[in-house]
């Protein structure tokens, strides 16, 4: 299957500080990447969708200026966490779909976020 | 946001069983997708499903696009320990790169 690469896999800040995720399409190119939240032994839920050169499109209740989207390439979404706090602390997975008209959404291994 | 109707929560079973979940939805969905996920990483496609009656198998795993679009299962036959996971079905409206709605989770744990 295609491949999604997430980096860093965990990273650990103090509360106030930004982190930046990257997930980048390694063998193709996507238009559209998805970003979603994650709570111990819970579902995934959506974010935000990264169209690439345009904006995001976030969904209810996700705050934009908290969770800055950049799609600045078909190949690399990043999601950066400004001035993060406990309540920040998630498992972060982007996914990403191969072409146009591909169902099939492949995910990145995921980024452990952990604010002190 | 939205959730399909996952069931069961969890399952304990003997290795070498048989596994059966399945997903439903009070809406219709085009494409049905079964993802596996193991702790601290990301989910791992199993089986997509396009057509509405559709069985489709992928070694142990097999899974069924209901007729009526709104519903879909997954079996695994003879359950191994490499086996365990959280296992999320998805469901698709649009074709595409829509985004995936998805269920809680059915979570397996093998007693071998």
């Amino acid at each position: 299957g295609a491949v999604v690469s997430q980096h860093p896999s965990r990273v650990i800040c103090k509360s106030g500080t930004s982190v930046k995720i990257e997930c980048r399409s390694l063998d193709f190119q996507a238009t559209t990447m998805f970003w979603y939240r994650q709570f111990p032994k819970q579902s995934l839920m959506l974010m935000a969708t990264s169209n690439e050169g345009s904006k995001a499109t976030y969904e209810q209740g996700v705050e934009k200026d908290k969770f800055l989207i950049n799609h600045a390439s078909l190949t690399l979404s990043t999601l950066t966490v400004t001035s993060a706090h406990p309540e920040d602390s998630s498992f972060y997975i982007c996914s990403a779909s191969p072409g146009t008209g591909g169902e099939k959404l492949f995910f990145g291994s995921g980024t452990q976020l952990s604010v002190l | 946001g939205q959730q399909l109707n996952q069931s069961p929560q969890s399952m304990f079973i003997q290795e070498g069983e048989d596994v059966s979940m399945n997903c439903t939805s009070s809406s219709i969905f085009n494409t049905w997708l079964w993802y596996k996920q193991e702790p601290g990483e990301g989910p791992v496609l199993l089986i997509a499903l396009y057509k509405a009656g559709e069985l489709t198998s992928n070694g142990r795993l097999t899974a069924q696009f209901g007729i009526t679009r709104k519903d879909s299962f997954l079996n695994i036959s003879a359950s191994i320990p490499s086996d365990v996971g959280i296992y999320f079905c998805a469901g698709q409206r649009g074709r595409g790169g829509n985004k995936l709605v998805f269920g809680a989770g059915t979570i397996l744990r093998v007693k071998s």
